[in-house]
């Protein structure tokens, strides 16, 4: 079985400066895939970024970026130049990459402040 | 191109009644998934349908079930109401053809008292 270990329950930044948000997986499959979502107050859930295992090269997307270490089975999500719109839970998630699988498996979640 | 969407978004029920909650899928997805959200559990897998037929399971006991037309819109049934099955169930669709990414829904608020 597959864990997911956000090891921030909360964190707080000021508005334009960068943060980096944690995660830990535990697995013993080769071929996966790994997100985070950001669910904002009230507000429904939101695929922010997808990394591929296989892929070497760092997920980007604007401002979010991932670091994926492999080996050490970290992967933690970098927000550049943060908005008050980032204010939200964000969720590490895993999948098994195997067709036919659907089932996400979620850590606990970071909920991030930006303070104006 | 619309999202995912979920009715009802706010329920209240008393325990020991059953309750059947709706989601259409983005138009073209066949993958519809089901996560159970609470504060002291986090986001936990039910279930998924696909081409109408479960393909995945939790671990939930059996009085939580589903299924899913063929216009790929899916329910999910709760019976026989628990104090602790108060969540947000979320619905997630996808294409189902290996790029993995799921879309949520706003949820349905269940409280049960």
């Amino acid at each position: 079985a597959q864990t997911v270990t956000q090891s921030q329950p909360e964190m707080s930044v000021q508005e334009a400066e960068t943060v980096t948000l944690s995660c830990t997986y535990d697995t013993s499959e080769s071929n996966y895939y790994l997100f985070w979502y950001k669910q904002p107050p009230s507000r429904q859930m939101i695929l922010v970024i997808r990394q591929e295992a296989y892929k070497q090269q760092n997920a980007t997307e604007n401002r979010f970026s991932v670091n994926f270490q492999k080996a050490a089975k970290s992967f933690s999500l970098k927000i550049s130049d943060s908005q008050l719109g980032d204010t939200a839970m964000y969720f590490c998630a895993f999948l098994r990459a195997n067709f036919g699988n659907e089932k996400l498996t979620f850590g606990t979640g970071t909920r991030l402040t930006i303070i104006p | 191109k619309a999202g995912v969407t979920q009715t009802p978004r706010y329920l209240i029920k008393t325990r020991g009644q059953q309750v059947t909650l709706s989601c259409s899928p983005i138009s073209g997805h066949r993958s519809v998934s089901w996560y159970q959200q609470t504060p002291g559990q986090g986001l936990q897998f039910l279930f998924e349908y696909f081409s109408e037929t479960q393909r995945n399971k939790g671990n939930f006991p059996g009085r939580f079930s589903g299924r899913q037309f063929s216009n790929s819109r899916s329910e999910m049934n709760v019976s026989t109401l628990e104090l602790g099955d108060s969540a947000l169930y979320l619905c997630a669709s996808s294409f189902s053809t290996g790029n993995y990414e799921q879309y949520f829904g706003p949820g349905t608020r269940l409280t049960v008292t």
